[in-house]
């Protein structure tokens, strides 16, 4: 089965500087999607930003971009220029085919400071 | 823009009783989800279906069951609740794509379920 990983599971950082979250998965599959997911205190799950396994290129998203190592099963997020709605659980997700959905992470909770 | 919409968002229930949280996409979607979010162990798929009367048991399906008569709904039934299922459940739905990927879901707002 497949598993994600984040081990960081909390962050802070002042307003305005540079945070990135960490995220390893473990799989044998070759095609996949990695996600990154933001639960603000209101609950609602917001997708931030999405990668597909066989691109090459890294995703970005206004502020938000990843670091996406194949090799390494490494999918990292970068927040820039961080904002007080930054403020919320990130959590790193995983989905191939079948019928596993997405596999999350544990998630990481990040706090911004004024 | 995807609308999945949970039926409430906090529920109190009494050991014992049959619950039922419901679950409506209007983006079409084939798939739908039920997960449940656990401080410190992130989101756990408990069912899956890809279809209409389709279903799949997830990593944690005990004590739990699913009805998906149409589309757009995905039923989750506690057939005898217990206080270790009080918890947050998220559902929430993808398209399935032709190269049967699963990719990014769209989840409702959540239902805080507290059993006493």
């Amino acid at each position: 089965a497949q598993t994600v990983t984040q081990s960081q599971p909390e962050m802070s950082v002042q307003e305005a500087e540079t945070v990135t979250l960490s995220c390893t998965y473990d799989t044998s599959e070759s095609d996949y999607y990695l996600f990154w997911y933001k639960q603000p205190p209101s609950r609602q799950m917001i997708l931030v930003i999405r990668q597909e396994a066989y691109k090459q290129q890294n995703a970005t998203e206004n502020r938000f971009s990843v670091n996406f190592q194949k090799a390494a099963k490494s999918f990292s997020l970068k927040i820039s220029d961080s904002q007080l709605g930054d403020a919320a659980m990130y959590f790193c997700a995983y989905g191939a085919g079948g019928a596993d959905g997405l596999t999350f992470g544990k998630g990481t909770h990040l706090i911004i400071q004024p | 823009d995807v609308k999945v919409t949970q039926s409430s968002r906090y529920l109190v229930k009494r050991t014992g009783e049959k619950v039922f949280l419901e679950c409506v996409q209007d983006m079409d979607h084939e798939n739908m989800f039920w997960y449940r979010q656990d401080p410190g162990l992130g989101l756990r798929l408990i069912y899956f279906s890809y279809d209409v009367k389709m279903k799949e048991k997830g990593d944690i399906p005990e004590g739990y069951s699913v009805s998906r008569e149409k589309k757009e709904r995905f039923s989750l039934i506690l057939e005898s609740a217990s206080t270790n299922q009080t918890s947050m459940y998220l559902c929430a739905s993808s398209r399935r794509y032709s190269g049967g990927l699963n990719t990014e879901a769209f989840f409702g707002q959540g239902t805080r379920l507290t059993v006493v």
